[in-house]
């Protein structure tokens, strides 16, 4: 099984900021098969890229994911009010089983 | 615009069989991976297995942890998608979520891009 450690487990930033979010492996991610979600409370997860840097349909340019191997970042360039929340990393590299880290949860400060 | 909802019982008693249903609307099922997960209230995600319906008939695949007590179904209907769960125990408590997996170009999938808005689900005599 392969484990996904996110950090930091909260940030707290102010709207206009950016957010640098960090997704770590237990082991190599094949082709970079790593998503992330944002999940706001009582909503479903919302897919925001997927294949480490892909952005997902509708999702704003000021979401972009990077990595490989095994770290990956998610970067909000410049915060909006709506982007608080919780945000998951995701592997699919691993057929057998597919794996999420803990989240981080984004704050406003 | 497709659309998935879920349903089925909230309380479920220990040792019976969790039963919910997806149910697609807007589009076809076929061509894609249909999904079930699992959030206990305050938790992260766990996926529970899916089923898929881009070759010929459905195919299944389950979290290896829950394997022995996990059935999906192929659904006649082709617009619904069930989740079996069978010997529950309070542990199984969660908000489940069913969502869509789509395919690239290559073939490859296990992304999810739709969810339903998830059903909590109460173990609990």
């Amino acid at each position: 099984e392969i484990v996904l450690t996110q950090s930091p487990g909260i940030l707290s930033l102010s709207p206009g900021e950016r957010a640098t979010l960090s997704c770590r492996a237990s082991q190599s991610i094949i082709r970079n098969y790593l998503a992330w979600y944002q999940q706001k409370r009582g909503q479903a997860p919302r897919l925001l890229i997927y294949g480490a840097s892909n952005r997902a349909t509708g999702i704003p340019d000021r979401f972009s994911g990077s990595g490989s191997g095994t770290d990956f970042t998610l970067t909000i360039s410049r915060l909006e009010p709506e982007d608080f929340g919780v945000y998951y990393c995701q592997q699919y590299g691993s057929s057998v089983m597919y794996t999420f880290g803990q989240g981080t949860n984004l704050e406003i400060k | 615009q497709v659309q998935l909802q879920e349903s089925g019982p909230g309380l479920v008693k220990p040792s019976e069989t969790l039963s919910l249903t997806c149910t697609v609307s807007g589009g076809s099922m076929r061509g894609y991976y249909w999904n079930w997960f699992r959030q206990p209230p305050g938790k992260g995600l766990e996926w529970i297995g899916w089923i898929g319906y881009v070759h010929n008939g459905g195919k299944n695949n389950f979290n290896p942890s829950l394997k022995s007590r996990v059935t999906i179904p192929e659904d006649t209907s082709e617009n619904q998608f069930d989740l079996r769960l069978s010997s529950v125990t309070p542990a199984d408590s969660a908000v489940y979520y069913c969502a869509r997996a789509p395919t690239d170009y290559e073939g490859s999938f296990g992304w999810f891009d739709l969810w339903g808005h998830g059903i909590l689900v109460t173990v609990s005599s």
